[in-house]
């Protein structure tokens, strides 16, 4: 089945550590996004990259980083840097331009 | 002043009453409009795009109102199964490629 896979689903992590979060999409989608979603919030733009080896910053993208190496891989890499890194994060993909998004089911980081 | 505007609510209504959202956008450029539902720990999945003559899949029906730069989601007859966040989200293609999410509106239909 066409779909995206984020991985890990729950990740802990020690204060001071950088991780990685894995999303990958064999939907032939030209366009990645990452977004984090605290309690009771909407989604906030992180990075999004619209064609291979090319991301644009969102709005919260200090303390992240990305690479789009592959048309199906867009990992996002949550620094030490990212002073309250404990949330939600959804990965998603666009076939289009203006085309509706497709989500991962998320990977939960909580930082100890 | 945000780009993407909703009332988090809650809404809280009976089984079978009609809800109304509304959703307020900043860019006058923006060009596509999406409503999601998203389900308590749960990935937000498309319910609907809205489209500038508006639309209608079964009890929900979307509308856009460029003027006054607002989209709108109604349901009627709510069920209890209709109990999740909704989010409205704006695609502004002048603003290279961002998708922008409101903060949710949380409904709660009760029997």
């Amino acid at each position: 089945d066409g779909g995206i896979t984020q991985s890990p689903k729950y990740l802990f992590r020690k204060e001071g550590q950088n991780v990685t979060l894995s999303c990958e999409q064999n939907l032939n989608h030209d366009a990645m996004y990452w977004y984090r979603q605290d309690p009771g919030q909407g989604l906030r733009l992180i990075y999004y990259s619209q064609i291979v080896n090319d991301f644009q910053k969102g709005d919260i993208a200090e303390g992240y980083s990305v690479s789009r190496e592959k048309k199906e891989s867009f990992p996002l890499t949550v620094t030490s840097a990212q002073k309250n890194p404990t949330a939600f994060y959804l990965c998603a993909s666009r076939e289009g331009a203006g085309g509706e998004l497709f989500f991962g089911e998320g990977s939960r980081l909580t930082v100890l | 002043r945000k780009e993407v505007e909703q009332d988090p609510g809650p809404f809280n209504v009976p089984e079978g009453a009609t809800v109304a959202f509304n959703c307020t956008y900043s860019n006058s450029a923006s060009q596509s409009f999406f409503w999601y539902r998203q389900d308590c720990r749960k990935e937000p999945k498309l319910l609907m795009s809205v489209y500038s003559s508006g639309n209608e899949d079964g009890r929900f029906t979307a509308q856009l109102n460029r003027a006054s730069q607002y989209i709108s989601l109604l349901i009627r007859d709510s069920k209890l199964s209709d109990s999740a966040t909704y989010l409205c989200a704006v695609f502004n293609s002048g603003n290279t490629g961002k998708l922008i999410f409101g903060q949710g509106t949380t409904l709660q239909v009760k029997p």
